[in-house]
C-alpha cells in the first residue's frame, strides 16, 4: 500500500522567512514523487516532481529514500506563495496519484 | 488553448437520486483520471481511462459508481442511489500519455441533501 502524510494542517511565516513543508511516504518500491499546488480559486497544478530536480518559482525538494520524505523548501518566502499545497506520490508504474491531506501555507506581509 | 473543463460546477441532489458528472480532457490527451476530494483531505483516485478503456478502477468505492469514456475523449462519472456521503467535489484530470503531468479540471461539487 502507498501513503502520504503532510503533518501540518497549517503553516503561517512572515514574507521573507524561510519554508519548509513537510512530506513523508510509505511505499516499498522507488516511487515518484510530486508537489501539487492550488492558489486561492484556481485549479489543482503541478509545482515540481523529483525526477525533474528543478525549482520552481524558488521552491526545491529533495528524495530522501532513507528518511522517506520529500520536503518542499523555498528560502525565502513570498505573499503569492499561500495557497494549498499537496504532495503526491506515484509508485509501481501506477498512473494514479496518491495525495497527501495537504498544508495550508499563509504568508503573512 | 482550453485546459480541461468540467460541468456542472456544482450539482445538489437528493438521497438515492442518480447523477452524471461530465469532465472534457485537454483535446489529444489519451489519459483521463477522476478523483474525488472530500473536505480537508486530498484527491482521492477513482478511475484512470488509457483511451476508452478504463486501465484502473480500483478506486471505485462501490458498484454504485461507474464512468465511461466510450469515444476516447469525454468521460462521464455516474452515480447511482446517491448517500450523503458522497457528497465531495470530484475532480478530473487528463495527461498527454500515461507518464506526462497530470492537468486538472476545476472539478464539480456534488452536493447530496
Amino acid at each position: 500500500a502507498q501513503r502520504v502524510t503532510q503533518p501540518e494542517k497549517l503553516l503561517s511565516v512572515f514574507k521573507g522567512a524561510p519554508v519548509e513543508l513537510k512530506c513523508n511516504y510509505s511505499y516499498s518500491g522507488s516511487p515518484e514523487l510530486f508537489w501539487y499546488v492550488q492558489y486561492s480559486r484556481q485549479r489543482l497544478q503541478l509545482l515540481l516532481r523529483h525526477i525533474s530536480r528543478e525549482s520552481i518559482k524558488g521552491f526545491t525538494a529533495d528524495l530522501n529514500k532513507g528518511e522517506t520524505s520529500f520536503h518542499l523548501k523555498k528560502p525565502f518566502a513570498q505573499e503569492e506563495d499561500s495557497a494549498m499545497y499537496y504532495c503526491a506520490l506515484n509508485g509501481a508504474g501506477r498512473r494514479a496519484l496518491t495525495f497527501g491531506s495537504g498544508t495550508r501555507l499563509q504568508v503573512q506581509p | 488553448g482550453a485546459g480541461v473543463s468540467q460541468t456542472p460546477s456544482n450539482k445538489v441532489t437528493e438521497k438515492g437520486k442518480y447523477v452524471e458528472l461530465r469532465c472534457d480532457p485537454i483535446s489529444g490527451h489519451t489519459a483521463l483520471y477522476w478523483y474525488r476530494q472530500s473536505l480537508g483531505q486530498g484527491p482521492e483516485f477513482l478511475i484512470y481511462f488509457q483511451g476508452t478503456g478504463a486501465a484502473d478502477d480500483s478506486g471505485l468505492p462501490n458498484d454504485r459508481f461507474f464512468a465511461v469514456r466510450p469515444e476516447g475523449s469525454v468521460s462521464t462519472l455516474k452515480i447511482q442511489r446517491t448517500e450523503r456521503g458522497d457528497s465531495a467535489v470530484y475532480l478530473c484530470a487528463s495527461s498527454f500519455d500515461r507518464a506526462d503531468e497530470q492537468f486538472f479540471g476545476p472539478g464539480t461539487r456534488l452536493t447530496v441533501l
